[in-house]
């Protein structure tokens, strides 16, 4: 069946980074865009980035510019996301999501289980 | 960026009720919205998109519909499962933004 599978929960300190992975299975890899969405604790959804598995081209949202970077490695169909310059504002758990479309019309069908980070001293 | 504002933030409901929730986008997006259900510790769960397509295996009692900027989801006889959270989100231009949630808890 079609899954995303992510990396395990991380702990940082502020300053640090960190990479997490989505592991994807089920589908061709390459054919779907793949996000990153996080949300803080008790707070709503953020949208994050995302990449062409295909192309390996990113757009990543204004607010994470210069601390992100998404990658992926098509030899194991898994996406990567590094987060630079870790605050306790990063705090969340982080989703990837794949989108398909329907008609032309953009659906985030697919998500992972989500991974939590915590940024603390 | 464009801003969803989704209202109410909070709503109780029985078993049974029908239940609207509005999200206002801050300009045009062509149809271009999601809605979301998330229950504690899951990710979201897709319902609806381009407005009011429901997504394979959704149960009907779930609608979305439109009126310029304003969308509507609407829940026909609320059942225990569907007490949760809900998200609306604009896939018209990025970033893609989502609307700040509604809680829909049992009265």
């Amino acid at each position: 069946q079609v899954q995303l599978v992510q990396s395990g929960a991380e702990v940082k300190k502020p300053g640090a980074s960190v990479k997490i992975s989505c592991k994807a299975s089920g589908y061709t890899f390459t054919s779907y865009y793949l996000h990153w969405v996080r949300q803080a604790p008790g707070q709503g959804l953020e949208w994050m980035g995302l990449i062409n598995p295909s192309t390996d081209r990113t757009t990543y949202a204004q607010k994470f510019q210069g601390r992100i970077t998404v990658t992926r490695d098509t030899s194991t169909s898994t996406m990567f996301l590094d987060l630079s310059s870790l605050r306790s504002e990063d705090t969340a758990v982080y989703y990837c999501a794949r989108v398909s479309y329907y008609d032309f019309w953009p659906l985030m069908d697919v998500w992972g289980q989500g991974t939590t980070v915590t940024v603390s001293s | 960026d464009i801003q969803l504002t989704q209202s109410p933030s909070f709503l109780s409901a029985s078993v049974g009720d029908r239940v609207t929730i509005t999200c206002r986008a801050s300009q045009g997006i062509n149809s271009y919205l999601a809605w979301y259900q998330q229950k504690p510790l899951k990710a979201p769960r897709l319902l609806i998109y381009a407005a009011s397509t429901l997504q394979s295996g959704v149960p009907s009692r779930f609608s979305g519909s439109e009126s310029g900027t304003e969308f509507t989801l609407t829940i026909s006889n609320l059942q225990p499962e569907d007490f949760a959270t809900y998200y609306c989100q604009q896939l018209d231009s990025y970033p893609w933004t989502f609307g700040q949630g509604t809680k829909v808890d049992i009265k």
